[in-house]
């Protein structure tokens, strides 16, 4: 299993600024995973970070809007840039326990983003 | 991708077997089938998995279609910690949540 934390856990934001959210990881694992969920919805893909390599994005999601890091095996953040209030939702990263796709993910608590 | 459909919502009495039903018929030969739920105010935990034949865990149990068009999640004893949003996916390479089931669980 994996244990997940990302800070921060919430926050409250100003319209055109940005916000980077960090993904801390207990282990060494080769994929991580973006999620946006909005306010009642289920999760969307935003997209996926491999270490050593571009992060790849989902239709709908530009690099210049969510640039991603991933510096090592157990570290990603994402950042939510110029933001509007329609990128108000709760951002969750999520980790793969292997690399095949019978792989279980763990995913982190999440963080609320309000913007105003 | 491939896509699943399942109820918008379900209820059950505490205590009950729960029956959750989801439908794949695009499903492609090397498409797993997993099961997630999200718990109130919390990320997405798994529950179980599968590629053809059924399986049991200590969380749940899962009954797949001889032509694995259809899963069903079995919750053997509903408890009020299982009340959730249930999400049937099809596995690929990376995993796409659908709109899933809403599990409500009366005392």
């Amino acid at each position: 299993s994996a244990v997940i934390s990302q800070k921060p856990s919430r926050d409250i934001c100003q319209r055109g600024t940005s916000l980077t959210i960090q993904c801390q990881v207990d282990s060494q694992v080769t994929m991580m995973f973006w999620y946006r969920q909005q306010p009642g919805q289920s999760l969307t893909l935003i997209a996926t970070a491999n270490q050593g390599s571009e992060a790849t994005y989902e239709s709908g999601f530009v690099i210049d809007k969510f640039p991603i890091s991933r510096p090592n095996l157990t570290f990603s953040t994402l950042t939510v840039s110029n933001m509007s209030p329609e990128d108000s939702s709760i951002y969750l990263c999520s980790v793969e326990s292997g690399t095949f796709s019978y792989n279980e993910q763990f995913f982190g608590p999440g963080t609320r983003l309000t913007v105003l | 991708d491939a896509k699943t459909t399942q109820p918008n919502s379900m209820e059950s009495n505490e205590e009950e077997p729960v029956h959750l039903p989801c439908n794949h018929s695009t499903i492609s030969g090397t498409d797993y089938i997993h099961w997630y739920r999200q718990l109130p105010s919390q990320g997405p935990e798994y529950v179980i998995h599968g590629l053809t034949s059924n399986v049991n865990n200590r969380m749940a149990s899962l009954a797949i279609a001889e032509d694995r068009k259809s899963s069903t999640l079995i919750l053997h004893r509903a408890t009020l910690r299982d009340a959730a949003v249930y999400y049937c996916i099809l596995r690929t390479n990376d995993m796409r949540f659908g709109a899933g089931t809403r599990l409500t669980v009366k005392p």
